[in-house]
């Protein structure tokens, strides 16, 4: 079974800190995602990485940088966290290597809050 | 730009009975695929089952079915004998670019016992 794995389940940052939070997955997928979910928002897609080193905006990069230096981890930085960056993160992986046919793989989240 | 439309925030269905989910989407695109997510309760997120755009027949696994009409870019999921643990956040999603995955709003959908 594919495993995606999240750093935090729950994180508690103060306004202003730099945040970093991590993703692990274990089935040798090229494509990671970083998604935030918000009530009455669905998922709405940060960044992702199509291979190690490269990265593509999604559709709230604002607020946000990505790593990945090998290709199963993949990182979410926020610089300098704010209240309105307070949600749940949801990391997926999937195999395809062009185009959304694949099933994505999600890790169990991370809900964080700043204060 | 693709959208995915769940118009129904929330919905219940008894123990047993059959419940279905609507979404709709747009695209200009004529072969792709639709897929239904799930999101238990504090659990992670699980494909339900996929739908590729060219075939004609609708998918199914076990109790979950889909109904998809391509015309009117409709894609509901029906969930017959519905059990407790269907209790969940449904997403619809469209992979409209590349690697870029749409998600509706989702449904939340309650079981009654």
């Amino acid at each position: 079974d594919v495993k995606v794995t999240q750093s935090s389940r729950y994180l508690v940052k103060r306004t202003g800190e730099k945040v970093f939070l991590e993703c692990v997955q274990d089935m040798d997928h090229e494509n990671m995602f970083w998604y935030r979910q918000d009530p009455g928002l669905g998922l709405r897609l940060i960044y992702f990485s199509y291979d190690v080193k490269m990265k593509e905006k999604g559709d709230i990069p604002e607020g946000y940088s990505v790593s990945r230096e090998k290709k199963e981890r993949f990182s979410l930085i926020l610089e300098s966290a704010s209240t309105n960056q307070t949600s749940m993160y949801l990391c997926a992986s999937s195999s395809s290597p062009g185009g959304g046919t694949d099933t994505q793989y999600f890790g169990p989240g991370t809900r964080l809050t700043v204060l | 730009a693709q959208t995915v439309t769940q118009s129904q925030p929330e919905m219940s269905v008894q123990e047993a009975e059959t419940v279905t989910l609507s979404c709709t989407y747009d695209t200009s695109e004529s072969d792709y695929y639709l897929f239904w997510y799930k999101q238990p309760p504090s659990r992670q997120m699980i494909l339900v089952i996929r739908q590729e755009a060219y075939k004609q027949q609708n998918a199914t696994e076990n109790r979950f079915s889909v109904n998809f009409q391509k015309a009117a870019k409709s894609f509901s999921l029906k969930i017959s004998d519905s059990q407790l643990g269907d209790a969940a956040m449904y997403f619809c999603a469209y992979p409209g670019g590349y690697q870029k995955v749409t998600f509706g709003t989702g449904t939340k959908l309650q079981v009654i016992p």
